[in-house]
């Protein structure tokens, strides 16, 4: 069973709408979190920090459940440029992040 | 600040030939990474460095070696490339604490 599990989509949804993404998690001493936003052959950038019960950005909302160990990701009002691959990411404290696989959107017209 | 920036950004090799990946960061970062991807694979750890002069095995060192002679500089070698390292190299670099990374653009490495 892969650290970080994602759901790899393609999520297909319509522009304005409401969309979140859920990823598990199985390492308990995960002590901070990360999603990162990939475009297609691009480099990932970072898009949110997840430190404690959740974060929340303009359109972009970060919830952490420690008890069911899962983090999800809410998209509010979707854009065209939204669509991306989205990656949920682990800090267990040892030297290097654990990634999930991704979870691909597709915002459409 | 220019951040993190992998040279070169697409090279083609024969099986068998050598090539070294540079990455070099202006942000002062302790620790650096190597990570390929691949399609449906997600990203997989090589190798990484928590500082000047250490280097540790990641999830898939083999074929590859590395170095860390400077603080910013972190490379990645391949001393005979063979096609199932036909992949997108990604270096990272990341501050000490829960920090997240900071990825280079990536180099496009094809081996025929």
């Amino acid at each position: 069973r892969k650290e970080v599990e994602q759901d790899p989509g393609p999520f297909n949804v319509p522009e304005g709408a409401t969309v979140a993404f859920n990823c598990t998690y199985s390492n308990s001493a995960s002590q901070s979190f990360f999603w990162y936003r990939q475009d297609c052959r691009k480099e990932p950038k970072l898009l949110m920090s997840v430190y404690s019960s959740g974060n929340e950005d303009g359109r972009f909302t970060a919830q952490l459940n420690r008890a069911s160990q899962y983090i999800s990701l809410l998209i509010r009002d979707s854009k065209l440029s939204d669509s991306a691959t989205y990656l949920c990411v682990s800090d267990t404290g040892r030297r290097a992040l654990t990634f999930g696989s991704g979870t691909r959107l597709q915002v459409q017209p | 600040n220019a951040g993190v920036t992998q040279t070169p950004k697409f090279r083609v090799l024969k099986t068998g030939q050598s090539m070294t990946l540079l990455c070099a960061q202006d942000m002062n970062h302790e620790y650096m990474y190597w990570y390929r991807q691949d399609p449906g694979m997600g990203l997989r750890l090589i190798h990484y460095s928590v500082g000047e002069g250490t280097t540790a095995k990641g999830e898939v060192p083999d074929g590859y070696n590395v170095s860390r002679l400077k603080k910013q500089n972190f490379l990645l070698g391949l001393e005979s490339a063979a096609p199932s390292q036909t992949s997108v190299y990604f270096c990272a670099s990341r501050r000490t604490g829960n920090y997240g990374y900071t990825f280079g653009s990536g180099t496009r490495l094809t081996v025929v």
